[in-house]
């Protein structure tokens, strides 16, 4: 089993670009998470998903869009990036709503927006 | 609002033991995770409490006080790669995780 996995895992852009990070998990997993990760901050929940074709905001979702159009993928969209959204990325899954819901991380995508 | 405090950075000697804490003020508590991170790299799972008390597991334990809000992870006999930050974070009422910005744990020799 492959786990999380990540594409691409670095990538500049100029201001303004837009781009699409891809999250694929071979777990089965029901919920799926992007996650940015700035220096001196805890991890930042931008969006998530519960089940295939759905998704919900998290707690800085402005900038962001996703789609959860199957199962594995979840995809995270910046249709124009700006310098604020230099970060490290990181996707999450866990299997479902109970308590224990331990989330598995993909290796992170390091973007850097000029 | 939704807190999750944890010192920015310890310093500890290589074989000795540190305790990492982590205080909490979230809307509800399901249960407490602490993940280790190394640097530039992805967080990897720890422990889990949801119970008050120890879970120990090897070398590194964690306890749980949900009244005082307060739990902390214990390292014993330190290794150089020990060295990495560690995350504390708490599954509030609606089921999502709260994350603390982590403790970056430095090991000397």
């Amino acid at each position: 089993n492959a786990g999380v996995t990540q594409t691409p895992k670095f990538r500049v852009l100029k201001t303004g670009q837009s781009m699409t990070l891809l999250c694929a998990q071979d777990m089965n997993h029901e919920y799926m998470y992007w996650y940015r990760q700035d220096p001196g901050m805890g991890l930042r929940l931008i969006h998530y998903s519960v089940g295939e074709g759905t998704t919900a905001k998290g707690e800085v979702p402005d900038g962001y869009n996703v789609s959860r159009l199957k199962k594995q993928n979840f995809l995270l969209g910046l249709e124009s990036a700006a310098p604020s959204q230099t970060s490290v990325y990181f996707c999450a899954s866990s299997p479902g709503t109970t308590s224990y819901n331990e989330q598995f991380f993909g290796p992170g995508t390091r973007l850097t927006v000029l | 609002g939704q807190n999750i405090d944890q010192p920015t950075e310890m310093t500890a000697t290589e074989g000795a033991i540190v305790q990492i804490n982590c205080t909490y003020q979230t809307s509800g508590f399901n249960g407490l995770f602490w993940y280790q991170q190394h640097a530039g790299e992805a967080p990897t799972f720890l422990s889990y409490n949801v119970l008050d008390g120890l879970e120990e597991k090897g070398r590194f334990s964690s306890f749980l006080s949900r009244s005082k809000g307060y739990s902390y992870l214990l390292l014993k006999e330190l290794q150089m790669k020990d060295s990495a930050s560690y995350l504390c974070a708490v599954i509030d009422s609606n089921y999502q995780l709260i994350w603390g910005a982590g403790t970056k744990l430095i090991i000397k020799p």
